[in-house]
């Protein structure tokens, strides 16, 4: 079936360092591709997205590719913030029989020391 | 701006006790679903809607029923509280069935600890 596999954490990294979080996929056809940041004590919300393959979703300097050639949408951004500790999900979504659901990963906790 | 609205947000029940948690939507959204997060073990999924009365069982669904009597409301019910329901939960939402590359809005979340 569909999943989503992103790098176990917690990721701990300094003020300004470069950022890469793995996230690989198993889907038939074609899903779409998210990310999604969940804040202490709230809920989930979308960072980026990519809904075919070579697609570039970015957001607050954060950037995803969609490879299809690699089943994989790793989260980069080139200087981390302390504000941007947080946890991590990659998803997927696929429509199927008319209707469709969304793969979340387990999440990846970053910490940004000052 | 409400989006996704879910009460009660903590809540402590007794083993064996039923309890309703609520979910309301004002975008109209197509699609509902509840979601519960445990340590290590990312999102899974309980029960879906794909309209009013319409509901599915997800990846967990053992313990919990749901009813979308109108767009709006998807309530979860915890039918006798155990304490491996012991998780925080969120609901969701997306519009339009049928287009994978929508984006799914989450509740804030309800913390239950059953006792």
């Amino acid at each position: 079936g569909d999943s989503v596999t992103q790098m176990e954490g917690p990721v701990t990294l300094s003020e300004e360092a470069f950022l890469t979080i793995n996230c690989t996929y198993t889907a038939t056809g074609y899903p779409s591709l998210f990310w999604y940041v969940q804040y202490p004590g709230e809920g989930l919300q979308l960072l980026l997205k990519a809904t075919k393959a070579d697609d570039k979703g970015s957001n607050k300097g954060f950037e995803a590719t969609y490879r299809k050639e690699t089943t994989s949408f790793h989260l980069e951004k080139g200087s981390v913030q302390v504000s941007d500790s947080a946890v991590y999900f990659c998803a997927l979504s696929r429509t199927t029989s008319g209707t469709y659901k969304y793969i979340f990963g387990t999440g990846t906790r970053l910490k940004v020391l000052a | 701006n409400a989006g996704v609205t879910q009460t009660p947000k903590f809540q402590v029940l007794k083993t064996g006790q039923s309890m309703t948690l609520q979910c309301a939507q004002d975008m109209n959204h197509e699609y509902m679903s509840w979601y519960r997060q445990d340590p290590g073990m990312g999102l899974r999924l309980i029960h879906y809607s794909v309209g009013a009365g319409i509901t599915d069982q997800g990846e967990v669904p053992n313990g919990y029923n749901v009813s979308r009597s109108t767009t709006e409301d998807f309530p979860l019910r915890l039918l006798s509280a155990a304490p491996s329901q012991t998780s925080v939960y969120f609901c969701a939402s997306a519009p339009t069935v049928g287009t994978s590359g929508n984006t799914i809005y989450f509740g804030e979340g309800s913390w239950l600890t059953v006792v």
